[in-house]
């Protein structure tokens, strides 16, 4: 059974930072592209950034360009985002995608919260 | 960036009826190289991750029930849930991964009338 669990979500100030990660197991980690998709409380889903199989290629939203860094760790099948400088509209279920052409796995999601 | 337009934003259906939500995207999500749609259907249910329910805008999830049906090419993209459940209450989305930013639907609620 194919398992995305993501963790290191928690309370942090505006201008904090936070990293989440996200252990995989029952799949080939390093065969996945790898994905962040986040959700604010009450509202709709929204992709954050992605990278390749290799780690080689990266993109982001530009809501998030130039702030978080997404990274992996093929030999430990982990998925990392770095956030740094958080603002409240960062607050969000952060949820680890595995894709081989569509995205077939989604983890639980971590929760995010950015407040004084 | 592809927007991509649900319609309704909700629904009532009668127990055992049939529900249909519609998804437009802005620009073609068909990619001529595998010659399909780069579409998904999701199911949420309060408190719980998105579960996949089609990709590839017809080709259902393992494991999901067989009333749940997708729809669909180019820009206008169709899920149907046939003879509906009580369990199926949820919010519904489409999403497309054709390209980068992935984007999705707003949305699109159903309930038991």
């Amino acid at each position: 059974e194919v398992q995305l669990v993501e963790s290191g979500g928690g309370l942090v100030q505006p201008g904090g930072s936070l990293r989440l990660s996200c252990a995989a197991s029952g799949l080939t980690f390093s065969n996945y592209w790898m994905h962040w998709v986040r959700q604010a409380p009450g509202k709709g889903l929204e992709w954050v950034s992605r990278i390749s199989s290799d780690g080689s290629g990266t993109t982001y939203a530009d809501s998030v360009k130039g702030r978080f860094t997404i990274s992996r760790d093929n030999a430990k099948s982990t998925l990392y985002l770095q956030m740094n400088s958080l603002r409240a509209e960062d607050a969000a279920v952060y949820y680890c995608i595995g894709s081989s052409g569509w995205p077939g796995y989604w983890g639980q999601g971590t929760l995010v919260t950015v407040s004084s | 960036d592809i927007v991509m337009t649900q319609s309704p934003d909700s629904l009532a259906v009668s127990l055992g009826e049939r529900a249909t939500i519609n998804c437009k995207s802005s620009q073609s999500v068909f990619f001529s190289s595998n010659n399909k749609n780069n579409l998904a259907w999701y199911q949420q249910k309060p408190g719980q991750p998105p579960k996949l329910l089609v990709y590839w805008a017809s080709t259902r999830e393992s494991g999901v029930p067989d009333r749940f049906s997708g729809s669909g090419s180019g820009t206008d993209f169709t899920l149907t849930i046939s003879n509906l459940q009580a369990e199926d209450v949820a919010a519904y989305y489409c999403q497309q991964y054709y390209n980068y930013p992935w984007t999705f639907g707003q949305g699109t609620k159903v309930e038991i009338k």
